[in-house]
C-alpha cells in the first residue's frame, strides 16, 4: 500500500535553531501536506502544496513540493517553545474522490530549555 | 463557527466489548474522515463518508466500521476490542470533495480508547 517515510522520528533542538524535516514516498504524490499536532489536540493544517518545485512560506515555516513529486521538506526556522508538537506530512495521489489522504508517522519536536 | 466535536473524549473498555465514538462535523462540512493515531504507526486512515455513503476505505478488519446520517454527523463502531485497538481516534471534516478537494481536513479533539 502507499507509504509515506516521515524523517527524522524525533528532534531535540536548541530555542532559535533552525529545524528541517522531511518525507518521502515510493509513488508520486499530486498534493502534499504538512500539519502540525499539539499536545491533546488534533492535527492542523500548517502548508498545503499543489505543483512540483512548489515553495510556499506561512510564517517562519517554509515546505517545498520536491519536483520528482516523491518528497516534501517543512522548514522552520529561528524556533520557539510554542513550536513544541508532533508535524505529519501528508500526501494524495490525485484530486478525485477516490484518493484518501495519507499521512506519515510524524516527526516529534522538542526544544530544550 | 464550532469545530469538530468528538464524544467521548475518553473511555475503557475490556476486550471483547464493542464501542460507539461519534463525531459532529464542522456545519456545512459533508465529508468526514476517521483516523486511528498510535504512537508506532501514526495516523492511520479508517474510511471516509460523503453523503451517508462510504466513499474510501483503509486497511482495518471488519470489525471497524462506521456510517454517516443526513446531517452529516458520523459515529464508527468497533466490535470485539482488541488490546490493540487502544488509540486516539481522530474525526475530520472537510468540505465538499468534489468542489474543495484541497486536501485540508480539520480534526477533532480525538477520542481516547483504552482497551483493557
Amino acid at each position: 500500500g502507499q507509504q509515506l517515510n516521515q524523517s527524522p522520528q524525533s528532534m531535540f533542538i536548541q530555542e532559535g535553531e533552525d529545524v528541517s524535516m522531511n518525507c518521502t514516498s515510493s509513488s508520486i504524490f499530486n498534493t502534499w501536506l504538512w500539519y502540525k499536532q499539539d499536545p491533546g489536540e488534533g492535527p492542523v493544517l500548517l502548508i498545503a502544496l499543489y505543483k512540483a518545485g512548489e515553495l510556499t512560506s506561512n510564517g517562519r515555516l517554509t515546505a517545498q513540493f520536491g519536483i520528482t513529486r516523491k518528497d516534501s521538506f517543512l522548514n522552520i526556522s529561528a524556533s520557539i517553545p510554542s513550536d513544541v508538537g508532533i508535524y505529519f506530512c501528508a500526501g494524495q495521489r490525485g484530486r478525485n474522490r477516490d484518493d484518501k489522504i495519507i499521512f506519515g508517522k510524524g516527526t516529534r519536536l522538542h526544544i530544550l530549555p | 463557527k464550532a469545530g469538530v466535536t468528538q464524544t467521548p473524549r475518553y473511555l475503557i473498555k475490556t476486550r471483547g466489548q464493542q464501542v460507539t465514538l461519534s463525531c459532529s462535523p464542522i456545519s456545512g462540512h459533508r465529508s468526514v474522515s476517521w483516523y486511528q493515531q498510535t504512537p508506532g504507526q501514526g495516523l492511520q486512515f479508517l474510511f471516509e463518508y460523503f453523503s451517508e455513503t462510504q466513499r474510501n476505505k483503509g486497511n482495518f478488519p471488519g470489525r471497524f466500521s462506521g456510517r454517516q446520517f443526513s446531517n452529516s454527523r458520523s459515529e464508527m463502531n468497533v466490535s470485539t476490542l482488541e488490546l490493540g485497538d487502544s488509540a486516539l481516534y481522530l474525526c475530520a471534516s472537510s468540505p465538499d470533495p468534489y468542489t474543495a478537494n484541497t486536501g485540508e481536513l480539520f480534526f477533532g479533539e480525538g477520542s481516547r480508547l483504552t482497551v483493557l
